[in-house]
């Protein structure tokens, strides 16, 4: 089984509409948890960072963590055509002597016009 | 502005030659890490160093090379060795290791054939 589990979609979506990207993972003491947005040749960028479970808000994006579950989600409201991209989950456990950042495999977003 | 500068952004090379990736960054970060992106695989790491002088293998690890001589240059070098070197290299840097996000340069595509 994965460390993190994440829908490779594609998802298309209308201009406007509501975004919910999901990833679900295995190890209990992950604790850190990252969406990144990647558009097509280039570096992922980080939209959002939280600690622990709970919900953070940044503008049009909301991320949600709930640890009894093990899923995360990343909610994009309005959605633009600027938004089309890949979405990647990360996330990791405390620090314990080696990099353990654990990555999805991205889910392609293209919201149409 | 601060950031992460990966150099070339297209690489071709012929197979059995070795050849070397940039990478600087300038955000004074501690850790840095060579990572490579293949479709529908993720994100694998191949390379970390959290200081100057000292670098783990990741999990991908075998026919690559990589120094730290100084703080904000990280290179990364692809050795004949390396099976499939195909590939889009990505190279990010964080505060510390662990828990703290990762900042991405653009990467570069490089092409063996």
């Amino acid at each position: 089984q994965k460390e993190v589990e994440q829908d490779p979609g594609p998802l298309s979506v209308p201009e406007g509409a509501i975004v919910s990207l999901n990833c679900t993972y295995s190890n209990s003491a992950f604790q850190y948890f990252m969406w990144y947005r990647q558009y097509s040749r280039k570096g992922p960028e980080l939209l959002m960072y939280t600690y622990s479970s709970g919900n953070k808000e940044d503008g049009r994006f909301t991320a949600q963590v709930d640890k009894s579950s093990k899923y995360i989600s990343l909610f994009i409201r309005d959605s633009q055509p600027s938004d089309s991209a890949t979405y990647l989950c990360a996330m990791s456990a405390q620090e314990t002597g080696a990099n353990n950042l654990f990555f999805g495999t991205g889910t392609r977003l293209t919201v149409i016009p | 502005d601060g950031g992460i500068t990966q150099s070339p952004k297209y690489l071709f090379r012929k197979e059995g030659q070795n050849v070397t990736l940039s990478c600087e960054q300038n955000l004074n970060h501690d850790a840095m890490y060579w990572y490579r992106q293949d479709p529908g695989q993720g994100l694998r790491l191949i390379y970390y160093s959290q200081i100057v002088n000292d670098f783990q293998k990741g999990d991908i690890a075998e026919g690559y090379s990589v120094s730290r001589e100084k703080k904000e240059s990280f290179p990364l070098t692809v050795t004949s060795a390396q099976k499939n070197p195909t590939a889009f290299y990505l190279c990010a840097s964080s505060i510390r290791r662990g828990g703290s996000p990762l900042h991405f340069g653009n990467g570069t595509r490089l092409t063996v054939t």
